[in-house]
């Protein structure tokens, strides 16, 4: 299968701080890319929508401004949590969609974020 | 609101058993369905997925099977396997290409 990246595998921070996390497609074109963010024992919930050279579109109550997402080119992605605070340490997760498959969709192997 | 459940948090086997995972979903409308499997701390996997217009789909010892009835899916694993220890989720396709997940219901196989 199709495979993505993800960088870093883990991060921590202080509070306060921004946090990028990137989001690469390694052996194909993505126009689109999925954030989800996973708390523990949960489900994946599904932040934003990443558009290749257009704005991102974000679920509801996902906060745009604090969750800022870019997708620049055909491979990548990135979201920043802006001044991160305790509460944004979760597991995210971003995923790419195969244009050459069907619908579906490759996961990344997620990025554990601690904010301290 | 839509959403895609599951009916068992927790599912316990012996190896060699076979093992059945179930979900609901509520949007009659959905054409597209699949199955992730995740280990702990990585992401999703993919196993198997099917579309509204099947019933069952058969891959390497796993078969989806779909009730569109009664909006109901299910994942059999054969003679599962300790490596298939993980939490296993459903998700539905809604337009734009965005995944709706279940809840997961978390296998763990007895040697």
């Amino acid at each position: 299968g199709a495979v993505v990246s993800q960088h870093p595998s883990r991060v921590i921070c202080k509070s306060g701080t921004s946090v990028k996390i990137e989001c690469r497609s390694l052996d194909f074109q993505a126009t689109t890319m999925f954030w989800y963010r996973q708390f523990p024992k949960q489900s994946l919930m599904l932040m934003a929508t990443s558009n290749e050279g257009s704005k991102a579109t974000y679920e509801q109550g996902v906060e745009k401004d604090k969750f800022l997402i870019n997708h620049a080119s055909l491979t990548l992605s990135t979201l920043t949590v802006t001044s991160a605070h305790p509460e944004d340490s979760s597991f995210y997760i971003c995923s790419a969609r195969d244009p050459r498959g069907k619908e579906t969709q490759y996961f990344g192997p997620g990025t554990r974020l601690l904010v301290l | 609101g839509e959403s895609v459940g599951l009916h068992l948090p927790t599912l316990s086997v012996q190896e060699g058993d076979n093992s059945i995972i179930n979900c609901a979903y509520s949007n009659s409308a959905s054409d597209y369905f699949i199955w992730y499997k995740q280990e702990s701390g990585k992401g999703p996997q993919f196993i198997i997925d099917i579309r509204s217009n099947m019933d069952k789909r058969q891959g390497q010892r796993v078969t989806v099977l779909l009730n569109k009835t009664v909006k109901h899916l299910s994942l059999q694993i054969a003679a599962t396997q300790p490596g298939d220890s993980a939490v296993y989720f459903c998700a539905e396709n809604h337009q734009g290409g965005k995944l709706i997940f279940g809840q997961g219901t978390e296998l763990s196989v007895k040697p």
